[in-house]
């Protein structure tokens, strides 16, 4: 069974840090493209970041460029989200998800989601 | 990047009933959209890929079609556990973008 677990939201204040994680299992990890999306609660879904199966290419939203940093352990089955200088428009839930065979960027499975507050 | 419109935004139904819902991309797009069903406090559900690929366990009364840049998705039959709201989204160039949501409530 395929499982994504996230972790490490929680609050922080405006300029702050805080690194994501999200634990994988159920399927080979390094096979498979692997994304951020975030949804504001009441909101609708909003792509953040995605990195390929390898880890040899990343892309990023406009509005996380530079500030956000996409990461992956294949030995680990994780995936990480290093968000540094947050802002307040940053609150959201962050999904991870994990791309399909039929399309790295189509998501077939999602975590929980962690809920990330910046806020003073 | 690429716009992702959808209509209507919201519909009200009754089980039974036929709903289709419309998302167009403000270029064309191929077949690289994909369609996901949102219940609250849930995590987004992967319905259709491809444009007309039923993803594996979901129902058969669900169906996509379309290519380019017009796109629907029908549910042939509303069952009560339908009730949510649908997103479409374009995989085929960063950024990748979703539609705004269509909330398909009960009548």
């Amino acid at each position: 069974e395929v499982q994504l677990l996230e972790s490490g939201g929680g609050l922080v204040q405006p300029g702050g840090s805080l690194t994501l994680s999200c634990a994988a299992s159920g399927f080979t990890f390094n096979n498979y493209a692997l994304s951020w999306v975030r949804q504001v609660p009441g909101k609708g879904l909003e792509w953040v970041s995605s990195i390929s199966a390898n880890g040899g290419s990343t892309n990023f939203a406009d509005f996380v460029k530079g500030r956000f940093t996409i990461s992956r352990d294949n030995s680990k089955n994780s995936l990480y989200l290093q968000m540094n200088s947050l802002r307040a428009e940053d609150t959201a839930v962050y999904y991870c998800a994990k791309g399909t065979a039929a399309g790295p960027y189509i998501f077939d499975y999602w975590g929980q989601g962690t809920l990330v507050t910046v806020s003073s | 990047d690429i716009q992702m419109t959808q209509s209507p935004s919201s519909v009200s139904a009754s089980v039974g009933d036929r709903v289709t819902i419309t998302c167009r991309a403000s270029q064309g797009i191929s077949s690289w959209l994909a369609w996901y069903q949102q219940k609250p406090g849930k995590a987004p559900k992967l319905v259709i890929y491809a444009a007309s690929n039923l993803q594996s366990g979901v129902p058969s009364r669900f169906s996509g079609s379309g290519s380019g840049t017009d796109f629907t998705l029908t549910i042939s039959s509303l069952q009560p556990e339908d009730f949510a709201t649908y997103y479409c989204q374009q995989a085929t160039s960063f950024p990748l973008t979703f539609g705004p949501g269509t909330k398909v409530d009960i009548k």
